[in-house]
């Protein structure tokens, strides 16, 4: 267990609709990661925050957004979904920012888009 | 273009054998390397890391990487396999030709037969 926890495991839904992931870090972690882990696509990262702040971006959607709230939990919103959004999204977390950091992982909520 | 190589789709090895899987990176510099492992309907658990030093790293469960700059290869090697083993292997760099993220490669399905 890494301490970060993501909720929910899986979630189904129709084309077009909008879901929010979310996501705890471990205990003391101040920056959270987002990931997409798809079979075309692998495992993709998607943005970064650090203390509510954005920190990073990645090949992030405009149609996805994320933010981070003062209790440091984050939550990845995805809009206007279509079925190529299915996929494991991951979120990670560390201490710090920095690219030396451990990045610690949660199990993932699984999304599939009918 | 930067990239993570993992060579090897699928890897099947008898238990109790070695085991050594492949990963290359393109780069400039030298990157921050890591391997993550991710068992089935879990997250990504990081196997070790380097960032400078000694070229052999250790990790958890038995494993080590090699660093090898002329060869831009970090490949991962256990000497006797477990059936726990049986995994998803991810190799993954960071560095500032990546825009500082972590950048992994395809993954490298891991089988053990008994």
């Amino acid at each position: 267990d890494s301490g970060v926890t993501q909720t929910p495991k899986h979630l189904i839904t129709a084309t077009g609709q909008r879901v929010t992931l979310r996501c705890s870090p471990r205990s003391g972690d101040l920056s959270v990661y987002w990931y997409q882990q798809s079979l075309d696509q692998g495992l993709q990262f998607l943005i970064q925050y650090y203390n509510g702040e954005e920190r990073a971006k990645g090949n992030i959607l405009e149609r996805f957004s994320a933010q981070q709230f003062p209790d440091l939990h984050s939550e990845l919103n995805l809009s206007s979904l279509e079925l190529g959004d299915s996929a494991l999204y991951f979120c990670a977390s560390s201490p710090r920012p920095g690219g030396t950091e451990t990045q610690y992982f949660g199990p993932g909520t699984r999304l599939l888009v009918l | 273009a930067q990239s993570v190589t993992q060579p090897d789709i699928h890897i099947t090895v008898s238990e109790g054998a070695s085991l050594e899987l492949r990963c290359n990176y393109s780069y400039g510099a030298t990157p921050y390397l890591f391997w993550y492992v991710q068992s089935p309907g879990q997250g990504l658990q990081l196997l070790l890391k380097y960032f400078s030093g000694d070229t052999l790293v250790q990790g958890i469960k038995g494993f080590e990487a090699e660093f090898k700059r002329s060869q831009s290869s970090f490949n991962l090697r256990k000497p006797s396999v477990h059936w726990s083993d049986a995994a998803e292997y991810f190799c993954a760099v960071v560095g500032a030709e990546y825009g500082n993220k972590l950048v992994f490669g395809a993954g490298t399905i891991l089988r053990v037969k008994s």
